[in-house]
């Protein structure tokens, strides 16, 4: 089955600075791949999302790339702000079934 | 709030005991995800269904839990003879799969189950 690796499990950043989130997944056919983002006591909510024809999609701050051949697929944010402090978590799908979630990432922005 | 909503949102209960939790979908959403989140790990997918259907269910899913969605809308989620391995948060996530639809799982806030 399908299988995500998350990295790294803790990031701090400074206000305004970029911050990078990478993710490897294991299965192929999987074609679908949306990053939650996780406040604490909070129900995880989608910020992203990329389907397997795309390379590359950004929204605002946002953005996400991926890589089918290496299958890997990153989270990009600039210009982070403290309510950007939360734990993020990557996810893969083989179309409409269940994600398989990394482990997460708690990534926290000092003012 | 037309988000999924889950009830109760909190459970405490005894081992051995039977819990049962509700999910409400996002109206008109045909697909229901069932997924447990442990402390500081990422949500396990649990079991799903396709309108009253349950399509498939994880190796998580022992003989003690069993899922219904019986009309299609609403699911529930019971867990027999509760053990301490059970504590965590239990998450429902609904979608539209239709032609045009987009894939993203909308999630409810959780129940979080404590066994004493």
């Amino acid at each position: 089955g399908e299988n995500v690796e998350q990295h790294p499990s803790t990031l701090s950043v400074q206000e305004g600075d970029s911050a990078v989130i990478k993710c490897t997944y294991s299965d192929s056919a999987s074609n679908y791949f949306p990053w939650y983002k996780q406040e604490l006591g909070k129900r995880p909510q989608l910020i992203i999302d990329i389907r397997s024809n795309v390379g590359e999609k950004k929204d605002q701050r946002i953005a996400v790339t991926l890589n089918k051949t290496a299958k890997h697929f990153s989270l990009h944010i600039t210009e982070t702000q403290p309510e950007d402090s939360a734990v993020y978590f990557c996810a893969a799908a083989r179309g409409f079934q269940k994600l398989v979630f990394g482990t997460g990432t708690r990534l926290l922005v000092s003012p | 709030d037309t988000g999924v909503s889950q009830n109760p949102r909190h459970k405490i209960t005894k081992r051995g005991q039977n819990v049962t939790f509700r999910c409400d979908p996002i109206s008109e959403h045909n697909r229901l995800y069932w997924y447990r989140q442990t402390l500081g790990q990422g949500p396990e997918f649990l079991t799903y269904f396709q309108n009253e259907a349950q399509l498939e269910k994880s190796r998580l899913l022992s003989d003690r839990f069993s899922a219904e969605r019986p009309k299609g809308s609403f699911s529930t989620l019971e867990i027999q003879r509760t053990e301490q391995g059970d504590s965590a948060m239990y998450l429902c996530a609904s979608r539209l799969s239709r032609q045009g639809s987009t894939d993203t799982q909308y999630f409810g806030p959780g129940t979080r189950l404590t066994v004493l």
